[in-house]
């Protein structure tokens, strides 16, 4: 298993410009979310889906956007970056749903975004 | 508000010492707490799970405790080696919503 596997590790962005953040995981989990770390802060929910074809908002959703076609992909779009967007960002996903679930959450290595 | 607190914000210790990393929490309804490890550069790694009936929990040399009533966690870590050196989050889940609230860490270094 590869676990949960994050495209690219690093990119640079001019303001403006639009990308898509990848994320793959072949665990089968149902449930997968979109995470941004900043220093001094804790993981900051961005949006989080609980199923194919489902998806919601989390704490800080403004300025991306996801979707869930499969399982196994969960990929984050920056419609027009911001500095304040520089960020780290992780994609997670679990076997079971935050609520009542003892499954283990499972993070990608993190894709470090700079916008210039 | 839902919040996870954590102390100290950072930790030197020396290796082979032990230390203990504190957690509080507001979140309500209570449902689990999870103690991650983050080594510098990568995702974080699950050390431990704990729902409002468990205690004490162990993973090795880490060992988390839970006092639901007052709503603290610890992470005790003996021992310490030098590949402890990494940042410890705790994170809370409540019962009615889908979702996981981080603890900004705390940054522990082990000094050979």
């Amino acid at each position: 298993n590869a676990g949960v596997t994050q495209t690219p590790k690093f990119q640079v962005l001019k303001t403006g410009q639009s990308m898509t953040l990848q994320c793959a995981q072949d665990m089968n989990h149902e449930y997968m979310s979109w995470y941004r770390q900043d220093p001094g802060m804790g993981l900051r929910l961005i949006h989080y889906s609980v199923g194919a074809g489902i998806t919601d908002q989390g704490e800080v959703p403004n300025g991306y956007n996801v979707s869930r076609s499969t399982t196994e992909d969960f990929p984050l779009r920056l419609l027009s970056a911001a500095p304040s967007q520089t960020s780290v960002y992780f994609c997670a996903s679990s076997y079971s749903f935050p609520q009542g679930g003892n499954s283990p959450l499972h993070f990608g290595n993190g894709t470090r975004l700079t916008v210039t | 508000k839902n919040q996870v607190e954590q102390s100290p914000q950072s930790l030197i210790i020396l290796e082979g010492k032990n230390c203990t990393l504190q957690c509080n929490y507001t979140v309500s309804p209570f449902s689990n707490l999870r103690w991650y490890k983050q080594d510098t550069g990568r995702g974080p790694v699950s050390l431990t799970i704990m729902t409002f009936s468990e205690n004490t929990k162990s993973n090795g040399r880490y060992t988390a405790t839970l006092d639901a009533d007052t709503k603290q966690s610890s992470l005790h870590i003996t021992a310490s080696q030098l590949s402890d050196s990494a940042s410890y989050i705790c994170v809370v889940t409540i019962l009615n919503f889908n979702k996981f609230y981080f603890g900004s860490g705390t940054k522990l270094n082990v000094k050979p």
